[in-house]
């Protein structure tokens, strides 16, 4: 079947502006991952979703930082007042059950520039 | 907490060449260990994966083994082709965390022809 998708693939925002990003996970996974990628830090998880709860959401860098995911499909990873260092690429991946051995499964990402 | 170190890049090889990619980690009780790649313009895609100690990961050519005295899973390749170009990251998942992957800083591979 597909992928994970993931909308918009590029994004640029003002400083101070929210944004919304969005993640379609392979039908039929329960696991649900956002990591964000940039030049400084590397590859950083941010939040996991086991269904609809997220169990740790240790990695959200800060409170402007929310996410949720409903249906226990799509999820949604919202940027509040954005910030010019929050510029970096979102990942999404999803996994069956979320179990050590699985592969997660990640999608085309989203570039986010904050100007 | 659980962490990866990979060999800093970027590495600069002629086509047919020997690749090997050092990882090495840190984690709470036995994790599974991952090598993903990143082909210039696209998303992270699974290379190979090891879930217990001594099982060798292997795909497209490349391989890596899992070797809990040494806590290594260093990625080789016997004869790398231009096609291979990309970025490496290595990465783990542990019982402690058995849901988020930690990935090393990642590691860029030119091949020239």
């Amino acid at each position: 079947g597909a992928g994970v998708s993931q909308s918009p693939s590029n994004k640029v925002t003002e400083k101070g502006k929210d944004v919304e990003l969005r993640c379609d996970p392979i039908s039929g996974h329960t696991a649900l991952y956002w990591y964000r990628q940039s030049l400084g830090q590397g590859l950083e998880f941010l939040i996991y979703f086991q269904g609809n709860s997220a169990p740790d959401k240790s990695g959200l860098p800060s409170d402007r930082f929310s996410a949720e995911r409903t249906g226990g499909s799509v999820s949604t990873l919202t940027i509040q007042r954005t910030q010019q260092e929050d510029s970096a690429v979102y990942l999404c991946a999803s996994s069956l059950w979320g179990s050590p051995q699985e592969t997660q499964y990640f999608g085309p990402g989203t570039r986010l520039l904050v100007l | 907490g659980d962490s990866v170190t990979q060999m800093e890049g970027p590495v600069t090889l002629s086509e047919e060449a020997f690749l090997t990619i050092n990882c090495t980690y840190t984690a709470t009780g036995y994790p599974s260990l991952f090598w993903y790649v990143q082909y210039p313009g696209e998303g992270l895609q699974l290379l190979l994966k090891a879930t217990k100690a001594d099982d060798k990961g292997s795909n497209k050519g490349f391989e890596a083994t899992y070797r809990k005295e040494t806590t290594s899973f260093h990625l080789e390749k016997g004869s790398v082709q231009v096609s291979d170009s990309a970025v490496y990251f290595c990465a783990l998942k542990s019982g402690g965390s058995n849901y988020k992957l930690t990935f090393g800083k990642g590691t860029l591979l030119t091949v020239n022809p």
